[in-house]
């Protein structure tokens, strides 16, 4: 069975303090990974997509990586405005059925 | 491009009352989804269409029900609501059979079934 695990559930940084977001997963052939930022009551806003082991992607301060069991999303010198729940989902290659995470909860103090 | 549109943004339903939920896209996209979000459990897929006249099932479809006439809408319908539909949906375009392609989320309903 297809599965998505996001680690750590939440994460608190002070302003400046680099981390990474783990997205561990299990599908039977990747079509595709993705990365997105969902803010409070509001609907997710696409990031990244990486299609294959070894692919990095980058956009200011994040950087997404992707090996055949996980993906990264490290957040260098993070700002207050990088405050979110970020979101991790795969398309297996079989089928049209996305999977998500339950997400990561990143909360940045200046 | 208004992107992908969802009506109401908020609901309050009584126990086995129905309703449908909108969602619309003017970009030209094959593939709609319905999600919904619940605390800690992430986003869920409910049905999804990979073009107009074509839905399937996704990882939790019982209660609800879809069609889809056109490219443009993909409305989700609660033949009868339960408490345990209250949660937060989301409807999701993108181009192609949604294989390699980016969804575009709309900005979500917050139902409330008491």
């Amino acid at each position: 069975e297809d599965q998505v695990t996001q680690s750590p559930e939440a994460l608190r940084l002070q302003e400046g303090e680099s981390s990474s977001l783990n997205c561990s997963y299990t599908v039977s052939g990747l079509r595709g990974l993705f990365w997105y930022r969902q803010d409070p009551g509001k609907g997710p806003e696409f990031l990244f997509t990486l299609y294959s082991a070894g692919e990095e992607k980058e956009k200011e301060r994040l950087k997404a990586t992707l090996t055949k069991k996980e993906s990264f999303l490290h957040i260098t010198a993070p700002k207050p405005e990088d405050s979110a729940t970020y979101l991790c989902a795969v398309h297996p290659a079989r089928g049209g059925k996305f999977q998500f995470g339950a997400g990561t909860q990143v909360v940045v103090t200046p | 491009n208004a992107g992908v549109t969802q009506t109401p943004k908020f609901q309050v339903l009584k126990t086995g009352q129905s309703m449908t939920l909108q969602c619309a896209q003017d970009m030209n996209h094959e593939y709609m989804s319905w999600y919904r979000q619940d605390p800690g459990m992430g986003l869920r897929l409910i049905h999804y269409s990979v073009g107009a006249g074509i839905t399937d099932q996704g990882e939790v479809p019982n209660g609800y029900n879809v069609s889809r006439s056109t490219t443009e809408d993909f409305p989700l319908r609660l033949l009868s609501a339960a408490p345990s539909q209250t949660s937060v949906y989301f409807c999701a375009s993108s181009n192609g059979q949604g294989g390699t392609d980016t969804q575009y989320f709309g900005p979500g309903t917050r139902l409330t079934v008491l």
